[in-house]
């Protein structure tokens, strides 16, 4: 079975300039999150969505970051204009949905994610 | 609502066992066990539910006090696979489970021979 797949691995910018990440989850998850982990920290939570919808979005800095999972499989993140302490590895997961699953919590499971330097 | 993780490292010989604790100020619906090392994905480790349903890898074992909302990862006769970074990640208890996790910091284990 595929991983999660994410594009580019590594992304070096100018503050203020746009950036653009990728991401596929595993064939038949619904549910696909972004976060954001700084070095020597825990990923933190910017999105969730629920196939195309957005289950939780409290923690996205909507002035600048965006997100969309327009066909509820793929999905981009951006970043637009970049900050300096934007600089950390954005991680994409995927997890089957609890109805599907019968489970009652979930694993997600982790892309590799993209190193972002701003500069 | 960030959960506290300890110890913040650790530093072992192979065969040598540990623990790594995190606890919440909120009621807890599960708990998540990830390692990542350096540079790598989060992997999977384990899930423990309220309730005590527990999902997970089968030579690590981990428990969870509901009443205290602290949950502890526990590493027998460690290998040096065994390195890297742990992370607990909590799912309140609303009712059901939302999957959206909160990290902790990690506890960095070296594991050396």
């Amino acid at each position: 079975e595929a991983g999660v797949a994410q594009s580019p691995r590594y992304k070096i910018i100018e503050k203020r300039q746009s950036v653009a990440f990728w991401c596929n989850p595993i064939s038949g998850h619904a549910t696909l999150y972004w976060y954001q982990q700084i070095l020597g920290q825990g990923p933190k939570l910017l999105i969730q969505f629920q196939n195309n919808g957005v289950v939780d979005d409290s923690q996205l800095p909507k002035d600048r970051f965006s997100a969309e999972r327009l066909k509820g499989v793929d999905s981009t993140l951006k970043i637009q204009p970049a900050k300096l302490e934007d600089s950390a590895v954005y991680l994409c997961a995927s997890s089957l949905d609890v109805a599907t699953s019968g489970s009652i919590s979930d694993t997600q499971y982790f892309g590799p994610g993209t190193r972002l330097t701003v500069l | 609502q960030q959960p506290v993780q300890s110890p913040q490292a650790v530093i072992l010989r192979e065969g040598e066992d540990a623990v790594i604790n995190c606890s919440s100020s909120k009621a807890l619906y599960s708990v998540h066990w990830y390692r990542q090392k350096h540079g790598e994905a989060p992997v999977f480790l384990m899930i423990l539910l309220k309730g005590g349903e527990q999902k997970g890898h089968d030579k690590i074992s981990a428990s969870f006090n509901e009443k205290k909302q602290q949950s502890s990862l526990y590493l027998t006769a460690s290998q040096l696979s065994y390195s890297g970074t742990y992370f607990c990640g909590t799912e309140r208890d609303c009712g059901g489970s939302q999957g959206n996790l909160i990290f902790g910091k990690g506890t960095k284990l070296s594991v050396k021979p």
